[in-house]
Protein backbone atom coordinates (compact mmCIF):
# COMPACT_ATOMS: atom_id res chain seq x y z
CA UNK A 1 0.00 0.00 0.00
CA UNK A 2 0.66 3.52 -0.37
CA UNK A 3 3.44 4.47 2.12
CA UNK A 4 5.44 7.65 3.52
CA UNK A 5 8.39 7.49 4.92
CA UNK A 6 10.67 9.84 6.78
CA UNK A 7 14.65 9.89 7.93
CA UNK A 8 15.73 10.07 10.50
CA UNK A 9 13.64 9.09 13.55
CA UNK A 10 15.23 11.06 15.89
CA UNK A 11 17.53 13.90 15.95
CA UNK A 12 19.43 15.86 18.59
CA UNK A 13 20.75 19.32 17.89
CA UNK A 14 22.79 22.27 20.22
CA UNK A 15 20.30 25.07 20.01
CA UNK A 16 21.81 27.39 16.84
CA UNK A 17 22.83 24.27 15.03
CA UNK A 18 20.46 23.67 11.41
CA UNK A 19 18.18 20.43 11.17
CA UNK A 20 16.61 18.58 8.54
CA UNK A 21 14.44 15.91 8.22
CA UNK A 22 13.68 14.38 4.64
CA UNK A 23 10.05 12.71 3.44
CA UNK A 24 9.78 9.96 0.78
CA UNK A 25 6.49 8.82 -0.50
CA UNK A 26 6.09 5.41 -2.60
CA UNK A 27 3.90 7.57 -4.73
CA UNK A 28 3.81 10.81 -6.67
CA UNK A 29 1.54 13.44 -4.47
CA UNK A 30 -0.52 15.70 -5.79
CA UNK A 31 0.39 17.82 -2.71
CA UNK A 32 2.10 17.00 0.21
CA UNK A 33 1.81 18.58 4.00
CA UNK A 34 3.66 19.47 7.39
CA UNK A 35 2.19 19.38 10.70
CA UNK A 36 4.74 19.50 13.94
CA UNK A 37 3.12 18.05 16.98
CA UNK A 38 4.91 19.41 20.67
CA UNK A 39 5.64 16.84 23.33
CA UNK A 40 1.80 15.94 24.92
CA UNK A 41 0.12 18.05 21.89
CA UNK A 42 -1.60 17.12 18.69
CA UNK A 43 -0.42 17.85 15.76
CA UNK A 44 -0.60 21.44 13.93
CA UNK A 45 -0.70 22.48 10.54
CA UNK A 46 2.32 24.19 9.02
CA UNK A 47 2.35 24.39 5.60
CA UNK A 48 0.99 22.93 2.22
CA UNK A 49 3.46 22.37 -1.00
CA UNK A 50 1.57 21.60 -4.17
CA UNK A 51 3.86 22.24 -7.21
CA UNK A 52 6.52 20.54 -8.76
CA UNK A 53 10.04 22.02 -7.21
CA UNK A 54 8.15 24.35 -4.98
CA UNK A 55 10.31 26.11 -2.39
CA UNK A 56 8.25 27.80 0.32
CA UNK A 57 9.81 29.52 3.60
CA UNK A 58 8.73 30.76 6.91
CA UNK A 59 10.76 32.23 8.89
CA UNK A 60 13.79 29.97 10.10
CA UNK A 61 11.76 26.86 8.32
CA UNK A 62 12.37 26.12 4.66
CA UNK A 63 10.32 23.21 2.85
CA UNK A 64 10.81 22.38 -0.53
CA UNK A 65 8.55 19.63 -2.76
CA UNK A 66 10.76 17.31 -5.06
CA UNK A 67 10.79 17.41 -8.81
CA UNK A 68 9.08 14.48 -9.22
CA UNK A 69 6.54 15.53 -6.55
CA UNK A 70 7.87 12.12 -4.48
CA UNK A 71 10.01 13.80 -1.74
CA UNK A 72 9.81 16.70 0.21
CA UNK A 73 11.88 18.50 2.74
CA UNK A 74 12.09 20.68 5.96
CA UNK A 75 14.55 22.58 6.77
CA UNK A 76 14.85 24.60 10.31
CA UNK A 77 18.45 27.52 10.07
CA UNK A 78 19.38 27.66 13.47
CA UNK A 79 17.41 26.12 15.85
CA UNK A 80 16.29 27.29 18.95
CA UNK A 81 14.22 25.45 22.06
CA UNK A 82 10.80 26.35 20.61
CA UNK A 83 11.45 24.22 17.81
CA UNK A 84 11.30 20.95 20.20
CA UNK A 85 9.02 18.48 18.68
CA UNK A 86 7.68 15.82 15.94
CA UNK A 87 7.55 17.29 12.50
CA UNK A 88 5.52 14.74 10.55
CA UNK A 89 5.03 15.19 6.60
CA UNK A 90 1.81 13.59 4.95
CA UNK A 91 0.15 12.85 1.67
CA UNK A 92 -2.76 12.28 0.13
CA UNK A 93 -4.33 9.17 0.35
CA UNK A 94 -5.12 7.45 -3.00
CA UNK A 95 -8.72 7.08 -1.93
CA UNK A 96 -9.36 10.43 -2.81
CA UNK A 97 -11.21 11.18 0.08
CA UNK A 98 -8.69 13.88 1.54
CA UNK A 99 -7.46 11.13 4.09
CA UNK A 100 -3.92 12.03 4.86
CA UNK A 101 -1.00 9.34 5.16
CA UNK A 102 1.05 10.27 7.37
CA UNK A 103 5.19 9.64 7.87
CA UNK A 104 6.25 8.69 11.23
CA UNK A 105 7.53 11.99 11.55
CA UNK A 106 10.96 13.16 12.76
CA UNK A 107 11.71 14.19 16.54
CA UNK A 108 13.60 17.00 17.39
CA UNK A 109 15.57 17.52 20.87
CA UNK A 110 17.28 20.61 20.84
CA UNK A 111 19.65 21.30 23.91
CA UNK A 112 20.16 25.20 25.07
CA UNK B 1 -6.43 26.15 20.47
CA UNK B 2 -7.49 24.80 16.57
CA UNK B 3 -11.34 25.33 17.39
CA UNK B 4 -11.92 21.29 17.71
CA UNK B 5 -13.06 19.87 21.05
CA UNK B 6 -12.51 16.36 21.82
CA UNK B 7 -13.81 14.80 25.10
CA UNK B 8 -12.88 13.44 27.46
CA UNK B 9 -9.17 13.95 27.01
CA UNK B 10 -7.84 11.03 28.80
CA UNK B 11 -10.11 7.09 29.65
CA UNK B 12 -8.84 4.66 31.58
CA UNK B 13 -10.58 1.24 31.00
CA UNK B 14 -10.29 -2.19 31.57
CA UNK B 15 -10.10 -4.91 28.87
CA UNK B 16 -13.50 -5.95 27.70
CA UNK B 17 -15.53 -2.62 28.49
CA UNK B 18 -16.78 -0.19 25.85
CA UNK B 19 -15.78 3.29 25.29
CA UNK B 20 -17.01 6.21 23.30
CA UNK B 21 -15.55 9.44 22.46
CA UNK B 22 -16.45 12.55 20.85
CA UNK B 23 -15.33 15.11 18.37
CA UNK B 24 -16.93 18.89 17.95
CA UNK B 25 -15.17 20.07 14.75
CA UNK B 26 -15.48 23.78 13.91
CA UNK B 27 -18.77 24.52 12.29
CA UNK B 28 -17.46 25.07 8.79
CA UNK B 29 -16.21 21.42 8.18
CA UNK B 30 -18.47 19.58 6.57
CA UNK B 31 -15.32 16.73 6.42
CA UNK B 32 -14.36 14.97 9.70
CA UNK B 33 -11.72 12.66 9.83
CA UNK B 34 -10.76 10.28 12.50
CA UNK B 35 -6.81 8.53 13.14
CA UNK B 36 -5.00 6.68 15.56
CA UNK B 37 -1.53 7.93 17.23
CA UNK B 38 0.77 5.14 19.00
CA UNK B 39 4.31 6.19 20.75
CA UNK B 40 6.65 7.28 18.12
CA UNK B 41 4.20 6.50 15.19
CA UNK B 42 2.27 9.12 12.77
CA UNK B 43 -1.20 9.65 12.98
CA UNK B 44 -3.11 6.50 11.16
CA UNK B 45 -6.29 7.41 9.50
CA UNK B 46 -9.69 5.48 10.49
CA UNK B 47 -12.53 6.09 8.98
CA UNK B 48 -14.12 9.67 7.39
CA UNK B 49 -17.34 11.83 7.32
CA UNK B 50 -18.56 13.88 4.55
CA UNK B 51 -21.48 16.04 6.52
CA UNK B 52 -23.27 12.51 7.97
CA UNK B 53 -22.12 9.97 5.34
CA UNK B 54 -19.59 7.89 6.38
CA UNK B 55 -17.39 7.07 2.99
CA UNK B 56 -14.39 5.52 3.84
CA UNK B 57 -13.45 2.58 6.65
CA UNK B 58 -9.72 2.15 7.28
CA UNK B 59 -8.79 -1.98 7.73
CA UNK B 60 -7.99 -0.66 11.16
CA UNK B 61 -11.29 -0.15 12.32
CA UNK B 62 -12.44 -3.37 13.17
CA UNK B 63 -15.93 -4.62 13.60
CA UNK B 64 -15.60 -3.58 16.98
CA UNK B 65 -15.16 0.17 16.35
CA UNK B 66 -18.20 2.16 14.78
CA UNK B 67 -18.01 5.76 14.39
CA UNK B 68 -21.12 8.29 13.78
CA UNK B 69 -21.79 11.69 12.67
CA UNK B 70 -25.43 11.98 13.30
CA UNK B 71 -26.90 15.44 11.33
CA UNK B 72 -23.31 16.18 9.99
CA UNK B 73 -22.45 17.95 13.23
CA UNK B 74 -20.27 16.56 16.15
CA UNK B 75 -18.87 12.88 15.92
CA UNK B 76 -18.35 9.71 17.88
CA UNK B 77 -16.10 6.54 18.09
CA UNK B 78 -17.06 3.41 19.74
CA UNK B 79 -15.08 1.27 20.54
CA UNK B 80 -16.37 -2.15 22.05
CA UNK B 81 -15.14 -4.92 23.80
CA UNK B 82 -11.93 -2.94 24.15
CA UNK B 83 -8.22 -4.42 24.33
CA UNK B 84 -5.17 -3.69 25.59
CA UNK B 85 -3.99 -2.51 21.42
CA UNK B 86 -6.60 -0.41 21.54
CA UNK B 87 -4.08 1.59 23.52
CA UNK B 88 -3.81 4.58 21.65
CA UNK B 89 -4.54 8.73 21.38
CA UNK B 90 -7.30 8.95 19.40
CA UNK B 91 -7.48 12.40 16.91
CA UNK B 92 -10.31 13.47 15.14
CA UNK B 93 -9.49 16.29 12.24
CA UNK B 94 -11.87 18.74 10.22
CA UNK B 95 -10.86 20.02 7.08
CA UNK B 96 -13.25 22.80 5.10
CA UNK B 97 -11.96 21.24 1.57
CA UNK B 98 -10.55 18.12 0.33
CA UNK B 99 -6.60 18.63 0.36
CA UNK B 100 -6.27 21.61 2.47
CA UNK B 101 -5.08 22.12 6.29
CA UNK B 102 -6.39 19.29 8.34
CA UNK B 103 -7.17 20.90 11.99
CA UNK B 104 -6.84 18.72 14.59
CA UNK B 105 -8.63 17.96 18.41
CA UNK B 106 -6.11 17.58 21.30
CA UNK B 107 -6.92 14.04 21.07
CA UNK B 108 -8.73 11.55 23.07
CA UNK B 109 -5.49 9.67 25.35
CA UNK B 110 -7.03 5.59 25.61
CA UNK B 111 -5.53 3.37 28.30
CA UNK B 112 -6.93 -0.46 28.41
CA UNK B 113 -5.72 -2.35 31.33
Amino acid sequence: GQQVMQIPQYQHVQEGEDFTTYCNSSTTLSNIQWYKQRPGGHPVFLIQLVKSGEVKKQKRLTFQFGEAKKNSSLHITATQTTDVGTYFCAGPGSSNTGKLIFGQGTTLQVKP
Amino acid sequence: DTGVSQNPRHKITKRGQNVTFRCDPISEHNRLYWYRQTLGQGPEFLTYFQNEAQLEKSRLLSDRFSAERPKGSFSTLEIQRTEQGDSAMYLCAGTREMNTEAFFGQGTRLTVV
